[in-house]
């Protein structure tokens, strides 16, 4: 099947800053993307998604954006916390729900 | 709310040995899912299960069998565990918005398998 990826191994923030973390996709059928957090020892929990027919959109504190023309997605993480740390991973999906996942990107906060 | 819960977390076999993984979501979803998490290859989709009574094939089918029990319950079978085996496996199930479009996926913790 077709592949997600993502451009950063790791990536180390301080406290404070601002976090981007990008993903690129294959699959031009895609329509609908999700960002997972991962912490050690736990399943993936979701963060925020979009749909196909948008290009941004806001959480708290989050804000992820779509750009379908160079097929990129990418995650923005507001005055990244301790607590950001993780893996994260973006996943994409066309019709059926099955989701594709990237390999992951480790965001380290710096104190 | 519990949310997806696997049993067990943790897990040794010897090769050969047979084992299933159980799930459970208490958020009635229609959609359940079993995944395996090697380092560096992201999650792979092993089956998944559209709707009770319903199972179908994703990405590493290959030695696993799985049971959709009820809406609640999908379990993975390891009928004859090998080492290329040995994985964290976790188990996630989704619903249908009002849209009719899908929800994200929601995981449990996971299972980590070690066959010797």
């Amino acid at each position: 099947g077709e592949s997600v990826g993502l451009h950063l191994p790791t990536l180390s923030v301080q406290e404070g800053d601002n976090s981007i973390i990008n993903c690129a996709y294959s699959n031009s059928a895609s329509d609908y993307f999700i960002w997972y957090k991962q912490e050690s020892g736990k399943g993936p929990q979701f963060i925020i998604d979009i749909r196909s027919n948008m290009d941004k959109r806001q959480g708290q504190r989050v804000t992820v954006l779509l750009n379908k023309t160079v097929k990129h997605l990418s995650l923005q993480i507001a005055a990244t916390q301790p607590g950001d740390s993780a893996v994260y991973f973006c996943a994409e999906t066309s019709t059926t729900n099955r989701l594709a996942f990237g390999k992951g990107n480790q965001v380290v906060v710096i104190p | 709310n519990a949310g997806v819960t696997q049993t067990p977390k943790f897990q040794v076999l010897k090769t050969g040995q047979s084992m299933t993984l159980q799930c459970a979501q208490d958020m009635n979803h229609n959609s359940m899912y079993w995944y395996r998490q090697d380092p560096g290859m992201g999650l792979r989709l092993i089956y998944y299960s559209a709707s009770e009574g319903t199972t179908d094939k994703g990405e590493v089918p290959n030695g696993y069998n799985v049971s959709r029990l009820n809406k609640r319950e999908f379990s993975l079978r390891l009928e004859s565990a090998a080492p290329s085996q040995t994985s964290v496996y976790f188990c996630a199930s989704s619903g249908t918005g009002e849209t009719g479009k899908d929800q994200p996926q929601h995981f449990g913790d996971g299972t980590r398998l070690s066959i010797l």
